[in-house]
């Protein structure tokens, strides 16, 4: 494990439904990412934080919401999601500033019915 | 923008034998840094290997090395001595060192299959 964990692992969720994804990074990092895995497509970044500003919101659809309430936690709450929307969600973690390296978490695995 | 481009979906190998994935960028900037991430099945993406591009020496992490060819915009990893444990999906990666955001613009990945 390299110190980024998320929760849940896998969510199967209807169009209607609200829930949230969990990320808790525990390396002292201060910037914290999340990314989208679709199947035969390179991952995308959706937002980023740094001391826990949003610095980053790569055109996501407002029905992806993220909350950072402190350097340690983040949150992805998900609402009216369309089945597109079903993939892989990784968090990562790092360093703030140029070139450090980026921890991920294992992701959550979405499923939108 | 900044594109990664990976140009072999899938590579096999034997196990103990060499193998190199290709990995090219597109990019006016000149100060940067390039990624190697490997993705096993079902597990955490981990960083393999770093290089910036302002060294022109090679970046080498025991039986990973990288040839960084900064005037070709090619970035290819070499896997010596191959092990089962590599079977993975490999990602390149790119980071502006001039632009602020921390932002990874990430290639779409080669399935790397490693046979006993």
């Amino acid at each position: 494990e390299t110190g980024v964990t998320q929760t849940p692992r896998h969510l199967v969720m209807g169009m209607t439904n609200k829930k949230s994804l969990k990320c808790e990074q525990h390396l002292g990092h201060n910037a914290m990412y999340w990314y989208k895995q679709s199947a035969k497509k390179p991952l995308e970044l959706m937002f980023v934080y740094s001391l826990e500003e949003r610095v980053e919101n790569n055109s996501v659809p407002s029905r992806f919401s993220p909350e950072c309430p402190n350097s340690s936690h983040l949150f992805l709450h998900l609402h009216t999601l369309q089945p597109e929307d079903s993939a892989l969600y990784l968090c990562a973690s790092s360093q703030d500033g140029r070139g450090y390296e980026q921890y991920f978490g294992p992701g959550t695995r979405l499923t939108v019915t | 923008a900044q594109t990664v481009t990976q140009s072999q979906p899938e590579m096999s190998v034997q196990e103990a034998e060499t193998v190199t994935l290709s990995c090219t960028y597109d990019t006016s900037e000149n100060n940067y840094y390039l990624f190697w991430y490997k993705q096993p099945p079902s597990r955490q993406m981990i960083l393999v290997i770093r290089q910036e591009a302002y060294k022109q020496q090679n970046a080498t992490e025991n039986r990973f090395s990288v040839n960084f060819q900064k005037a070709a915009k090619s970035f290819s990893l070499k896997i010596s001595d191959s092990q089962l444990g590599d079977t993975a999906m490999y990602f390149c990666a790119f980071m502006s060192g001039e632009k602020y955001g921390n932002k990874l613009v990430f290639g779409a990945g080669t399935i790397l299959r490693v046979k006993s």
